[in-house]
């Protein structure tokens, strides 16, 4: 079966460094999505990786090691906007999106 | 600005009330629109796969007599919900996106049944 796994919730200081790990195993591969989704919102699209290596943006970055089935989210600099779930997508061979069940990332101050 | 556009954002009724959502794409066709169901701290859960022209794909346990989905053009994609029950409160999310790019999500329908 195809199963997606990430932390169910993450706690962080303020201006610290936080990273948020996903591990799959899907029928295939044709990409890495992260997602952040704040509580009672639509997600909205962080990254996508489909190679091997590290994809910053900004305060953010995204890694992906396709022979490991692994990836990680890595958030610099914690606001206490950045408090919200994030959710790893893999996008299968048939391109069908399989979700994880999200981490929730808590910022303390 | 925003690609995918949902409507209504928020719908309260009373039970057996049938409720029509819409998702349109605004800046390109998408011949695939998904429509997605939250409940509250829970993940995503898709329902449909919605192919423009064609019978939309239901997951395992929903129901498609309870759930219509209609697909007439490459820009609009409805989903209703029919004869809501008190058990059918949840969030609904359309998204769509270009072959190999991410998904683009509609902001979202919170419908509650009263």
């Amino acid at each position: 079966g195809q199963n997606i796994d990430q932390p169910t919730e993450m706690t962080a200081t303020e201006g610290a460094i936080v990273q948020i790990n996903c591990t799959y195993q899907t029928s295939g591969f044709n990409g890495l999505f992260w997602y952040q989704q704040h509580a009672g919102e639509a997600p909205t699209f962080l990254s996508y990786n489909v190679l091997d290596g590290l994809e910053e943006k900004g305060r953010f970055s995204s890694f992906l090691s396709r022979s490991k089935g692994y990836s990680y989210l890595l958030l610099k600099e914690l606001q206490m906007k950045d408090s919200a779930s994030y959710l790893c997508a893999v996008l299968d061979s048939n391109y069908q999106l399989i979700w994880g069940a999200g981490t929730k990332l808590i910022i303390k101050p | 600005g925003a690609v995918v556009s949902q409507h209504p954002s928020r719908v309260i009724c009373k039970s057996g009330t049938s409720v029509k959502i819409e998702c349109r794409s605004l800046d390109f066709q998408a011949t695939t629109m998904f429509w997605y169901r939250q409940f509250p701290k829970q993940s995503l859960m898709l329902m449909a796969t919605s192919n423009e022209g064609s019978k939309a794909t239901y997951e395992q346990g929903v129901e498609k007599d309870k759930f219509l989905i209609n697909h007439a053009s490459l820009t609009l994609s409805t989903l209703t919900v029919t004869s809501a029950h008190p058990e059918d409160s949840s969030f609904y999310i359309c998204s769509c996106g270009q072959e190999h790019q991410p998904q683009h999500f509609g902001d979202g329908t919170r419908l509650s049944i009263l």
